[in-house]
């Protein structure tokens, strides 16, 4: 069935370190992948996203890379800072379920100053 | 801002009543999605419109029905309300198989 998953509930950074945020997922369909921000109190904001097709996606201070044969893709932010502080949440799309996308359980990022 | 507008921000209602929360999608974006997010569950997908049409499924309760309006903005009609039933409830708008981009969101409290 389609499910995806955190490894890491919470991960603890310092300001300035990279951040890694991995996610497992089951479904081999799934063709997109998106990566979500969200803060105390907001919905949750696009970060990146990727598709099948790519194993990896640059944004602005941020990485996504898909590893499609163990079905594991991760979030890496650069120069991490206090206002990265947020739960991120994978999220898949198979393509053939129209949009609906299907949330991991999400990763709580606390950046130290 | 994603430019998703959800209306009302907070909701408090008591068991058996019945509730609707409004969505305006972005400008241009003929899908909306509604989502339900609760501690136990997390993100939940619920239903999807697109441009007036019912188009995807989710977990979405009996109790509960949505439509989409010609003009593309959409609402979530909530009824019977149980205490389960408080969580925070997102809309998102996009197209078909594209990004999706999420409301603020609207918090019911069923007391």
């Amino acid at each position: 069935g389609e499910s995806v998953g955190l490894h890491l509930p919470t991960l603890s950074v310092q300001e300035g370190d990279n951040s890694i945020i991995n996610c497992a997922y089951s479904n081999s369909a799934s063709d997109y992948f998106i990566w979500y921000k969200q803060e105390s109190g907001k919905g949750p904001q696009f970060i990146i996203d990727i598709r099948s097709n790519m194993d990896k996606r640059q944004g602005q201070r941020v990485t996504v890379l898909l590893n499609k044969t163990v079905k594991h893709l991760s979030l890496q932010i650069a120069a991490t800072q206090p206002g990265d502080s947020a739960v991120y949440f994978c999220a898949e799309n198979t393509g053939t379920s129209y949009g609906k996308l299907t949330f991991g359980q999400g990763t709580i990022l606390t950046v130290h100053p | 801002d994603s430019g998703v507008t959800q209306t009302p921000k907070h909701l408090i209602t008591a068991t058996g009543q019945r509730v609707t929360l409004r969505c305006s999608p972005r400008s241009g974006d003929l899908s909306v999605y509604w989502y339900q997010q609760s501690l136990d569950q997390g993100l939940q997908f619920l239903i999807q419109y697109y441009n007036g049409e019912e188009r995807a499924k989710g977990n979405i309760l009996e109790r509960f029905s949505a439509q989409q309006f010609p003009d593309l903005h959409s609402e979530l009609n909530l009824s019977s309300l149980e205490l389960g039933d408080s969580a925070l409830y997102f809309c998102a708008s996009g197209q078909n198989t594209d990004t999706q981009y999420f409301g603020p969101g609207t918090r019911l409290t069923v007391l």
